[in-house]
Formats: structure tokens, C-alpha cells, sequence
């Protein structure tokens, strides 16, 4: 069975701060990571995804996270906020063994916060 | 490219009526297909799957149902909803094989009363 935590139901930073959002996983195969983003009343949008190849991975919008199997984490981070990125932030799973079909499974999501 | 299509964006509806909700995904062919239901600050539901045409699986049980009667064409649908049948109703379709992302449709914000 797979499963994310993500850490903080909701973070807040001045713009041109770090942004630091967490997600750790359990997957009981070597797993597919994924950062999605969602604004209001609206569809999910990927931002970046972890397939294996190289553990830094960098997204859209000048995100970037970093898979540490040791730490069964991928957290994602941009180093300066920006006021456009005021959203929710989910984290999913995907390990693609055996019965999954594909399944993806979410985070409880990160409303992220971002002051003036 | 793929395009993925999902109506209406709102639907107001009373308690008891049906409900059937639709979704289309252009420019691939034997997508894997989803319905997720998201309710304010407990992430995304997974409730239905399907990996072909009348091949549906039911994640959770409830008050719902899916159906996939072509290729790149899901339904949701309800006979009688209910209270807790409010949410917001994403679509998504993913590629077979692996490595590959989700992508999402617009989502339908749906409010029994």
C-alpha cells in the first residue's frame, strides 16, 4: 500500500522568502512522485514529478524538490515566494506495481500563504 | 495533445435527485480513468477507476457510481443524492505504464440542498 503525509495543513511566508513545503511517502515499491498545484475552483496542475532519474528534480514556476529515499521524503521548495504562488500544494504517489492501475495517492494538501 | 473536457463547473441540486456528470478526454486512446472527490482540508478521494471500456472499480463504497461506455468518455453518476454528496469532482485520465503524470479536468463544485 502507498500513502503521503504531508507536514502543515498550511504554511505562510512574506514574499521573496524560502518556500518549504513537506511531503514524506510510503510505497512499498520504488515509488513515482509528484507535486500538483491547485487554485481556487480549479483543476490540479503538475508542477514537477520524480521518475527515477535524477533525485533533484526542477517544475514550473521555479520550484524544485529533491527525493532522499533515506528519509522517504520529497519536499518541495522555491527559494523566493512570490504573491502568484498563494495556492494549495498536493503531493502524490505512484508506485505502478502489480494492481495499482495507475493510482494516484494525494496528500491531504498545503494551503500556502504568501504576505506582501 | 490531450485535452480533457468535464461538465458542468457548478451544479446545484436537491437532496433525492439524480446526478450525472461527464467527462471526455481528447487525443490519446485507453487511458486509464478517474473520479476524485475533494472535500475541504482532506485531500483528494480517489472513488472510481477504470482501465477500459466498462472496466470500473470502486474505491470507497457509497452513493455513487461510474460508468465508462467509450474509450475516452466517464460518468458519474447518482440516483438519489444526498447531504453528503457535496464536493468538489475531479476527472483525470493517465497514460498506462508508469512513469507518467496525472492530468486533471476543471472539476465540478457540486452542492446538494
Amino acid at each position: 500500500a502507498q500513502s503521503v503525509t504531508q507536514l502543515g495543513s498550511h504554511v505562510s511566508v512574506s514574499e521573496g522568502a524560502l518556500v518549504l513545503l513537506r511531503c514524506n511517502y510510503s510505497s512499498s515499491v520504488p515509488p513515482y512522485l509528484f507535486w500538483y498545484v491547485q487554485y481556487p475552483n480549479q483543476g490540479l496542475q503538475l508542477l514537477l514529478k520524480y521518475t527515477s532519474a535524477a533525485t533533484l528534480v526542477k517544475g514550473i514556476n521555479g520550484f524544485e524538490a529533491e527525493f532522499k529515499k533515506s528519509e522517504t521524503s520529497f519536499h518541495l521548495t522555491k527559494p523566493s515566494a512570490h504573491m502568484s504562488d498563494a495556492a494549495e500544494y498536493f503531493c502524490a504517489v505512484s508506485d505502478d506495481g502489480g494492481t495499482s492501475y495507475g493510482k494516484l495517492t494525494f496528500g491531504q494538501g498545503t494551503i500556502l500563504t504568501v504576505h506582501p | 495533445s490531450q485535452t480533457i473536457h468535464q461538465w458542468p463547473a457548478t451544479l446545484v441540486q436537491p437532496v433525492g435527485s439524480p446526478l450525472s456528470l461527464e467527462c471526455t478526454v481528447e487525443g490519446t486512446s485507453n487511458p486509464n480513468l478517474y473520479w476524485y472527490r475533494q472535500a475541504a482540508g482532506r485531500g483528494l478521494q480517489l472513488l472510481f477507476y477504470s482501465i477500459g471500456i466498462d472496466q470500473i472499480s470502486s474505491e470507497v463504497p457509497q452513493n455513487l457510481s461510474a460508468s465508462r461506455p467509450q474509450d475516452r468518455q466517464f460518468i458519474l453518476s447518482s440516483k438519489k443524492l444526498l447531504l453528503s454528496d457535496s464536493g468538489f469532482y475531479l476527472c483525470a485520465w493517465r497514460r498506462r505504464g508508469g512513469n507518467t503524470e496525472a492530468f486533471f479536468g476543471q472539476g465540478t463544485r457540486l452542492t446538494v440542498v
